[in-house]
């Protein structure tokens, strides 16, 4: 079993949609949560960092279930730009040791 | 602010040549440094982690190797490289502590 797991997706919505991202973890001495977004061939980049009590920024809301080991990123009213990979990175070892998952596809449809 | 730099961007080497990737950061002290790599289509794949000068970890058996010999400073390197070598290379750094991790812009390695 992978330590973070994904659904590779692809995702495809049209714009304007609410679409939900789950991701689950097997380690549950896990410490930090991350969401980064990653556009077609280039570096990934933080989303928001994944708090205990949830947040939210803008359109993009975080929340983790330490209880059932997922953490969950929800996006409302999608916009085309939206369009990329969207990975769940969960670190270990007292922050040492970022795991990645393999990331979710999204793709926003006009 | 801190920065972090990967070069080359892209690099097309021949079976069996040798490689040397370079990463820098600035602007922080003490960084954990990582070397990860990605497949086409694929996740990311840990090869590499360092939490200080001369200190790595490696994740994964495989012909290539790390070194830190300063301590912004995070090398990946290979003697002979191989057809399955190739992929997209990112280095990427972090605090102590669990905090986000930073990534550099990318080596996109194709190995003919």
């Amino acid at each position: 079993r992978k330590e973070v797991e994904q659904d590779p997706g692809p995702f495809n919505v049209p714009e304007g949609a609410t679409v939900a991202f789950n991701c689950t973890y097997s380690n549950s001495a896990s410490q930090s949560f991350f969401w980064y977004r990653q556009d077609c061939r280039k570096e990934p980049k933080l989303l928001m960092s994944v708090y205990s009590s949830g947040n939210e920024d803008g359109r993009f809301t975080a929340q983790l279930n330490r209880a059932s080991q997922y953490i969950s990123l929800l996006i409302r009213d999608s916009k085309l730009s939206d369009s990329a990979t969207y990975l769940c990175v969960v670190t270990y070892s007292a922050g040492n040791m970022l795991t990645f998952g393999g990331g979710t596809r999204l793709m926003v449809k006009p | 602010s801190q920065t972090i730099h990967q070069w080359p961007a892209t690099l097309v080497q021949p079976v069996g040549s040798p490689l040397s990737l370079e990463c820098t950061v600035e602007g922080t002290s003490n960084p954990n440094l990582y070397w990860y790599r990605q497949a086409a289509g694929r996740g990311l794949q840990l090869l590499f982690y360092s939490v200080g000068i001369g200190q790595i970890s490696s994740e994964v058996p495989q012909n290539l190797s790390a070194s830190r010999p300063q301590d912004r400073q995070f090398i990946l390197s290979s003697k002979k490289l191989l057809l399955s070598d190739s992929g997209f290379y990112l280095c990427a750094w972090s605090g102590q502590g669990g905090t986000e991790a930073f990534f550099g812009q990318g080596t996109r390695l194709t190995v003919v």
